[in-house]
């Protein structure tokens, strides 16, 4: 059974970097049929894809994100991880990491969240 | 972006209860929608993939139709376990959007 795990410092202040890192087990993060993403909730609010990855390291960021995003992977360790630079209190959600499925494009599996709040 | 409304946005209902949460996209969207339960502090569920495949694990009570802009989730019987909030998602288009999800109450 994949499982996929977030993990990453839980606070934060503004104009800081959050940085967050999926580990996946049960699977690897190398099959070519999947890509990685990572998908916000903030409090209240609904869900929004922020980017994928593929495991050979291709990216595709959502546009508002654009400036502020940066997605990585190693295969090495079976992780990818997320880093959203210049955060706000906009920026407090939940943080879910999901593999999606390419071509068809649904998240069959998701990590549990981790709560990511920013504050001064 | 493809907007993505949902309705209700939330329901009580009881249980054996047929239930029927609709979602919407701005734009067509072919068959590309997918049904989420998400129950706070767990990671989504994935029940529904390409309008009407029905997940590996998920009860045949639910059951997925639609295409083009207009799609519906249907649960035939519902069951305690079944509370959560739905989302649906539309992958035709990038950025994949979600709905605001439904929230159901047993």
């Amino acid at each position: 059974q994949l499982q996929l795990q977030e993990s990453g410092p839980g606070q934060l202040k503004p104009s800081e970097t959050l940085s967050l890192t999926c580990s996946v087990s049960g699977g690897s993060i190398s099959n070519s049929n999947y890509n990685w993403d990572w998908i916000r909730q903030p409090p209240g609010k609904g869900l929004e894809c922020i980017g994928t990855i593929y495991y050979l390291g291709t990216t595709l960021y959502t546009p508002s994100l654009h400036s502020r995003v940066a997605m990585s992977v190693d295969t090495s360790k079976n992780q990818f991880s997320l880093r959203l630079n210049s955060v706000t209190a906009a920026d407090t959600a939940v943080y879910f990491c999901a593999r999606r499925r390419r071509q068809v494009g649904y998240f069959d599996y998701w990590g549990q969240g981790a709560l990511v709040t920013v504050s001064s | 972006d493809v907007q993505m409304t949902q309705s209700p946005s939330s329901l009580s209902a009881s249980v054996g209860d047929r239930v029927t949460i609709t979602c919407r996209a701005s734009q067509t969207i072919s068959i590309y929608l997918h049904w989420y339960q998400h129950i706070p502090g767990q990671a989504p569920r994935l029940l529904m993939s390409s309008t009407s495949s029905l997940q590996s694990g998920v009860p045949a009570r639910f059951s997925g139709s639609g295409s083009g802009t207009d799609f519906t989730l249907t649960i035939s019987s519902l069951q305690p376990e079944d509370l959560g909030t739905y989302y649906c998602q539309q992958s035709y288009s990038v950025p994949f959007t979600f709905g605001p999800g439904t929230k159901v109450d047993i």
